[in-house]
């Protein structure tokens, strides 16, 4: 099993500003993923992480608006820039982890509310 | 990635069995069946995985058809809190791999 711990678990930010978020793993995973997840909606997948190289981004997501860091194997952050009430989600951060099951961990969300 | 349709919603009374049906009919070889479950105000945590056979584990039971194209996650006995949005998601087993999710669908349990 994986631990997974986020940081802010909750924030409202003003618009036009910028917030990281960081994931911080209990044990070394090579991929990292962040998800948002809209009020009332599923969750869609930003960008996949990999230690030492950029961040790969789905469609719609861009460098730009959601940078990401993965310094080593355990910690990740993810900013939301230049933010807007559009912005308001829970993003999550998630890690494969192997075991008796491969299965995927989830952190428990960082709620973000912009006014 | 392949696609999953699921109800948007299903009631169930407590201590009862629950069936919830998953659609992947162009699932390929090597898509597993996952389930997923998110509980109010936290993240999504693991059910259960199968690829062709019948699965359980401490949690649910996995039904899956013989042509692949549906599958049926079982809770044996309802609790109130199992209530909770279930995914079924396609995926190769791979640790690198990304999960996609569907809308999923909303489980009421009903006292």
């Amino acid at each position: 099993s994986a631990v997974i711990s986020q940081k802010p678990s909750r924030d409202i930010c003003q618009r036009g500003t910028s917030l990281t978020i960081q994931c911080q793993v209990d044990s070394q995973v090579t991929m990292m993923f962040w998800y948002r997840q809209q009020p009332g909606q599923s969750l869609t997948l930003i960008a996949t992480a990999n230690q030492g190289s950029e961040a790969t981004y789905e469609s719609g997501f861009v460098i730009d608006k959601f940078p990401i860091s993965r310094p080593n194997l355990t910690f990740s952050t993810l900013t939301v820039s230049n933010m807007s009430p559009e912005d308001s989600s829970i993003y999550l951060c998630s890690v494969w982890t192997s075991g008796r099951t491969d299965t995927q961990y989830f952190g428990p969300g960082t709620r973000l509310t912009v006014l | 990635d392949a696609k999953t349709t699921q109800p948007n919603s299903m009631e169930s009374n407590e201590e009862e069995p629950v069936h919830l049906p998953c659609n992947h009919s162009t699932i390929s070889g090597t898509d597993y069946i996952h389930w997923y479950r998110q509980l109010p105000s936290q993240g999504p945590e693991y059910v259960i995985h199968g690829l062709t056979s019948n699965v359980n584990n401490r949690m649910a039971s996995l039904a899956i058809a013989e042509d692949r194209k549906s599958s049926t996650l079982i809770l044996h006995r309802a609790t109130l809190r199992d209530a909770a949005v279930y995914y079924c998601i396609l995926s190769v087993v791979n640790r690198d791999d990304k999960i996609i999710f569907g809308k999923g669908t909303r489980l009421h349990i009903l006292p």
